[in-house]
């Protein structure tokens, strides 16, 4: 079975630029969550979307973060204008509903902003 | 509110010998639990979780987990560590009470075997 799928899995770009992840969910998932991991922070949850809707996007650091789920198999994590501090490794995850089953992650994209 | 504590940045042990990783947890209602482990640059990866009932949890790898609702804990453990169990583990707890639509993740215990 295909696993979360990200892309890219590498990003470098220079301070200002837009950046923007993909992720493609399991087949059948209908919650949708983007995590941010960093040393200093550990694992962060940004946003999190049922059945393509956003539920919580209390966790987005600020305006510059969007994201968008327009149908059951991708979602995008947007950065305008990148900055150095957005520097860190991106995961999506999905999980099939029901509360006690487990998530699913992709394996990230790091990104790098100089 | 939900928290959950991984006491522990690294745990040193020497392979064959058992291993044990500590969680403690904290939610209004009853807990879902899970434990994760993360290899350098992938994701996380489920290893098990406890929902009800037994509370002796086995999972993946030879991994088992046991749930202590007095101590409010859920400690992982492995009988006879190996040098690939080398990684990042990250317990996990979600309020089933409250819908349990929010994971938390502890911050993570980096686990190192040595040969």
């Amino acid at each position: 079975d295909a696993g979360v799928i990200q892309s890219p899995r590498h990003e470098v770009t220079e301070m200002g630029q837009e950046v923007t992840l993909r992720c493609k969910p399991i087949s059948g998932h209908d919650y949708l969550f983007w995590y941010r991991q960093t040393m200093m922070r550990g694992l962060e949850l940004l946003i999190y979307f049922n059945n393509n809707v956003p539920i919580d996007d209390s966790g987005m650091p600020e305006d510059r973060f969007s994201a968008k789920m327009p149908n059951a198999s991708f979602s995008t994590l947007k950065i305008q204008p990148s900055e150095p501090r957005d520097s860190a490794v991106y995961f999506c995850a999905s999980r099939k509903g029901g509360s006690n089953q487990p998530q699913h992650f992709g394996d990230g994209t790091r990104l790098s902003i100089l | 509110a939900q928290s959950v504590a991984q006491p522990e940045d690294q745990v040193n042990v020497a392979e064959g010998n058992p291993l044990t990783v500590k969680c403690t947890y904290s939610v209004s209602g009853n807990p879902y639990l899970f434990w994760y482990v993360q290899y350098p640059n992938r994701g996380l990866q489920f290893l098990l979780k406890y929902i009800t009932g037994d509370n002796l949890v086995k999972g993946s790898y030879g991994f088992e987990a046991e749930f202590n609702k007095s101590q409010t804990s859920f400690h992982l453990k492995k009988p006879s560590a190996l040098v690939s169990d080398s990684a990042l583990y990250f317990c996990a707890v979600r309020d089933s009470d409250t819908g349990g639509f929010k994971t938390i993740f502890g911050a993570g215990t980096r686990l190192f075997v040595k040969a």
